[in-house]
């Protein structure tokens, strides 16, 4: 049973480009955890998802930031228009419905220039 | 609200000496506690994890860490350091409390292990 999975595991974008990180949950999970970790900071929670529904928003910055877990394919995190700011380590987690432990991916670094 | 406190952000030790990182969590509810481990570059492994039960919980690579309700502690410790330890340690909280594991990471502690 394959691990969560997360591509492109190093992401290099100018200031203005987009970027789209994805993230295939482990086999038999439906939930969907977005984190966000900065340069010598801790994991921030960004949004939670199921399958084609968007539960916990509050920890995703209002504008530019997007996230979405259709009914087929992997999770989507989409960037617009980054900024410096954004470069960070971008980490997705799942767990099944009703599960108590998240299963972390191997994340995806993306560097702003 | 919930919320973890690691007290020290990096933490030295001598090769075969006691590793003690320490954790304090703040929750409404009863809580659902977890170590991670974080090496250079790499995703998150879970090291253990305390749901309900026995306070003392028992991981990977020799590490436990025992609940203490009375002090909201949850301090991680291996009794004797090893070099390929050295790497960051998360201490985390999720109290369900939303009606999901909505999960809160303190601000890692680094260990270093001295030769």
């Amino acid at each position: 049973n394959a691990g969560v999975m997360q591509n492109p595991r190093h992401l290099v974008r100018r200031r203005g480009q987009e970027a789209r990180l994805r993230c295939s949950p482990m086999k038999g999970h439906s939930h969907v955890y977005w984190y966000r970790q900065l340069p010598e900071e801790g994991l921030k929670f960004m949004v939670y998802l199921q399958k084609e529904n968007i539960i916990d928003e509050s920890g995703m910055p209002k504008e530019r930031f997007s996230a979405e877990f259709p009914k087929e394919g992997p999770s989507i995190l989409r960037i617009q228009q980054v900024v410096r700011g954004d470069s960070a380590a971008y980490f997705c987690a799942s767990s099944p419905a009703g599960g108590r432990e998240q299963y972390f991916g191997p994340g995806t670094r993306l560097t702003v220039t | 609200a919930q919320s973890v406190t690691q007290l020290g952000s990096h933490v030295s030790v001598s090769e075969g000496a006691l590793v003690l990182l320490r954790c304090n969590y703040s929750s409404s509810v009863p809580p659902y506690l977890f170590w991670y481990v974080q090496y250079p570059n790499q995703g998150l492994q879970l090291l253990l994890k305390y749901t309900t039960g026995a306070t003392l919980v028992k991981g990977i690579n020799g590490f436990e860490a025992e609940f203490k309700k009375s002090e909201t502690s949850f301090h991680l410790t291996k009794p004797s350091a090893h070099m390929s330890d050295a790497a960051e340690y998360f201490c985390a909280v999720s109290d369900g409390v939303m009606g999901y594991q909505k999960v809160t990471f303190g601000t890692g502690t680094k260990l270093q292990v001295i030769p």
